[in-house]
């Protein structure tokens, strides 16, 4: 069965450093989207990619916080520098959903199929 | 702005106990509605889904009816497995939003013992 793949599934770093997550979404999804889940809360939405491109980044911290996905493939989370507050599990999500409006959508195109996510911990 | 609120946990049943865990939501329009299941060390899995009012989603003998009188999407199955034990996620996608904009409760713990 198909799956998203995250690396690395458990990180600790020191406040002020730099980290960095990646995921690779099931083949042939065209959207991607990165989730942060506190300890005791539901995911939040960071980011969401159509493609190679941005469709909503409005909770993502951009003063520290960027996301990449150059080639509508796999995609990169770097959160630069670390916060205590950061601490969470990073989960990475894909669907199939093609751009709205676009011909042929597939019935369940919009499931999203999770990660196991990549738990952080920041001292 | 739109929530979902579903009862605290940890919930714990004996094997072929009924369960149900309590969903409500606030939202405009009229949102999708979701449940997910979280088992130990894996990703969210879409347990079921009901997209508009009176649906009925049903998946592994859970149930979970869109009541909007209500604005609830309680789940339940009439006799759990100890393989049932993950933690729940209800979740609603605004009317109109995005389809990864979805907006989660605070998840739900459930433990079946043998």
């Amino acid at each position: 069965e198909a799956e998203v793949a995250q690396s690395p599934r458990y990180k600790i770093t020191e406040k002020s450093q730099a980290v960095a997550f990646w995921c690779d979404p099931i083949s042939g999804h065209a959207t991607l989207y990165w989730y942060r889940q506190i300890l005791g809360q539901g995911p939040e939405l960071l980011v969401q990619f159509q493609d190679e491109s941005v469709v909503d980044d409005s909770q993502l911290p951009k003063d520290r916080f960027s996301a990449e996905r150059l080639k509508g493939v796999d995609s990169t989370l770097k959160i630069q520098p670390a916060e205590l507050g950061d601490s969470a599990m990073y989960l990475c999500a894909s669907s199939l959903a093609p751009k709205s409006g676009s011909p042929g959508t597939i019935a369940g195109a919009n499931v999203l199929t999770f990660g196991a996510g990549s738990r952080l911990t920041v001292l | 702005g739109d929530s979902v609120t579903q009862m605290e946990g940890p919930v714990t049943l004996s094997e072929e106990a009924f369960l149900t865990i309590n969903c409500t939501y606030t939202a405009t329009g009229y949102p999708s509605l979701f449940w997910y299941v979280q088992y130990p060390g894996e990703g969210l899995q879409l347990l079921l889904k009901a997209t508009k009012a009176d649906d009925k989603g049903s998946n592994k003998g859970f149930e979970a009816t869109y009541r909007k009188e209500t604005t609830s999407f309680h789940l339940e199955k009439g006799s759990v497995q100890v393989s049932d034990s993950a933690v729940y996620f209800c979740a609603l996608k605004p009317y109109g939003g995005s389809q990864g904009n979805l907006i989660f409760g605070k998840g739900t713990k459930l433990s079946v013992k043998p």
